[in-house]
């Protein structure tokens, strides 16, 4: 069956540590694949996009990869404050559609 | 604003009763999206319009639900019957032509009691 799995457990790290995220999928072939950021209450909100053929993506404090052979992506958030607090969503994109198919999130807590 | 604008932010309405929720998404944008989330779970596709044209439908779209998007500018999202079941996030999203990258609005929570 068609999984997307995201650590369920909420992530507790110090203040300036870096946060690494995963998000593992099976039985899918997503051309691409995004990080949301959600806080309680509000709808999600777009991070970074990673296409199949990019192994690596920079944006400030965050970096993802993709590693198509693993099956699985890895989000970074490096010198990590406390408003980086929040969960985060990752979703894969294929070809066939526009539909984003979501995992069910992690949620990051940074204490100061 | 010009973000995605949602109306209602909150509902509750007696079981049977129908429901309709209303989106308004970044002016520019060709592509408008519905998602429903349920508490600690990651949003779950129910249908997508380019312009006007609904291109597709969840499984998940029973026959109690319908969208529409007359103009190809804000839609809405109907629930016919509610049910118990059907409270969650209601949350709809716009990108641009060419563009994946999916802005959300703040969602519309029913609950159905």
């Amino acid at each position: 069956s068609q999984k997307i799995e995201q650590n369920s457990e909420a992530l507790n790290i110090q203040e300036g540590k870096t946060a690494t995220l995963t998000c593992n999928y099976t039985n899918y072939s997503p051309a691409y694949l995004q990080w949301y950021r959600q806080d309680p209450g509000r709808g999600p909100v777009f991070l970074l996009l990673i296409r199949e053929n990019e192994k690596e993506k920079r944006k400030e404090r965050l970096k993802v990869t993709f590693d198509t052979t693993l099956k699985q992506s890895l989000f970074h958030i490096t010198a990590s404050q406390p408003a980086d607090s929040a969960t985060y969503l990752c979703a894969l994109g294929m070809d066939s559609s526009y539909k984003l198919i979501f995992g069910s999130g992690t949620r990051l807590l940074v204490r100061p | 604003d010009t973000g995605v604008s949602q109306d209602p932010r909150h509902k509750i309405t007696k079981r049977g009763q129908n429901v309709t929720f209303r989106c308004d998404p970044i002016s520019e944008h060709n592509r408008l999206y519905w998602y429903r989330q349920t508490l600690g779970q990651g949003p779950e596709f129910l249908t997508y319009f380019q312009n006007e044209a609904q291109l597709e439908k969840s499984r998940l779209l029973s026959d109690r639900f319908s969208a529409e998007r007359p103009k190809g500018s804000f839609s809405t999202l109907e629930i016919q019957r509610t049910e118990q079941g059907d409270s969650a996030m209601y949350l709809c999203a716009s990108s641009f032509l060419g563009n994946t990258e999916a802005f959300f609005g703040q969602g519309t929570r029913l609950t159905v009691v």
